[in-house]
């Protein structure tokens, strides 16, 4: 167990649609990622937050938002979604922002009908 | 593409036998990680080795970094069945971000 916590760990939703991934970092970690893992894309970084700030951006598009709330847990907002967003969502945690030692969730099934 | 590339895609060996897997990447880097990934899992952090180590151990796992090269090996000796799983390479360019950016992976099977 990580100490990493993703909900939901499946969701089912149609084209159009929008949906809200959770994640609650370890504690005491400052820092979280949103990673997208698909077949044909492999594990795509999102963006990162350390301590409630934006620190590095990804291949997110603009339909995805993010933010990292004051208690440090994190949401990422998928909005418009199409039938190529279905995919695996990794949040991981680490205690600083440059460590490189990540902490994954066991990650959000998201498929899209 | 990625910055981290890893070879082969996919190694088979028995149990007991040695696996080494192999990852390239572009640019200069502060660290390199490997991690381990059960199927439909998260992954798990294996090692982190920095810019100015040459090799680490960890318990069967040995990881060397040629910078000249920019390469980077995982060996896991006396394999077993519960090793199978995909492996990762990851790097981190920049500390002041500290992102990893990941390769495709190896799928390992071990067969017992």
């Amino acid at each position: 167990d990580s100490g990493v916590t993703q909900t939901p760990k499946h969701l089912i939703t149609a084209t159009g649609q929008r949906v809200t991934l959770r994640c609650s970092p370890r504690s005491g970690d400052l820092s979280v990622y949103w990673y997208q893992q698909s077949l044909d894309q492999g594990l795509q970084f999102l963006i990162q937050y350390y301590n409630g700030e934006e620190r590095a951006k990804g291949n997110i598009l603009e339909r995805f938002s993010a933010q990292q709330f004051p208690d440090l847990h994190s949401e990422l907002n998928l909005s418009s979604l199409e039938l190529g967003d279905s995919a695996l969502y990794f949040c991981a945690s680490s205690i600083t922002s440059n460590t490189g030692e990540l902490f994954f969730g066991e990650g959000s099934r998201l498929t899209v009908l | 593409s990625q910055q981290g590339e890893e070879d082969p895609q996919a190694l088979s060996i028995q149990e007991g036998e040695n696996a080494t897997m192999n990852c390239s990447y572009k640019t200069s880097i502060n660290n390199l990680q490997w991690y381990r990934q059960n199927s439909g899992r998260g992954l798990v952090h294996l090692i982190l080795i920095r810019s100015n180590e040459r090799e680490k151990h960890s318990g069967r796992l040995r990881v060397t970094l040629d910078t000249s090269k920019k390469s980077s090996s995982l060996l896991i000796t006396a394999s077993r069945a519960a090793d199978t799983a995909s492996y990762f390479c990851a790097t981190v360019i920049n500390t002041n971000a500290g992102k990893s950016t990941f390769g495709d992976g190896t799928t390992l099977t071990v067969k017992p």
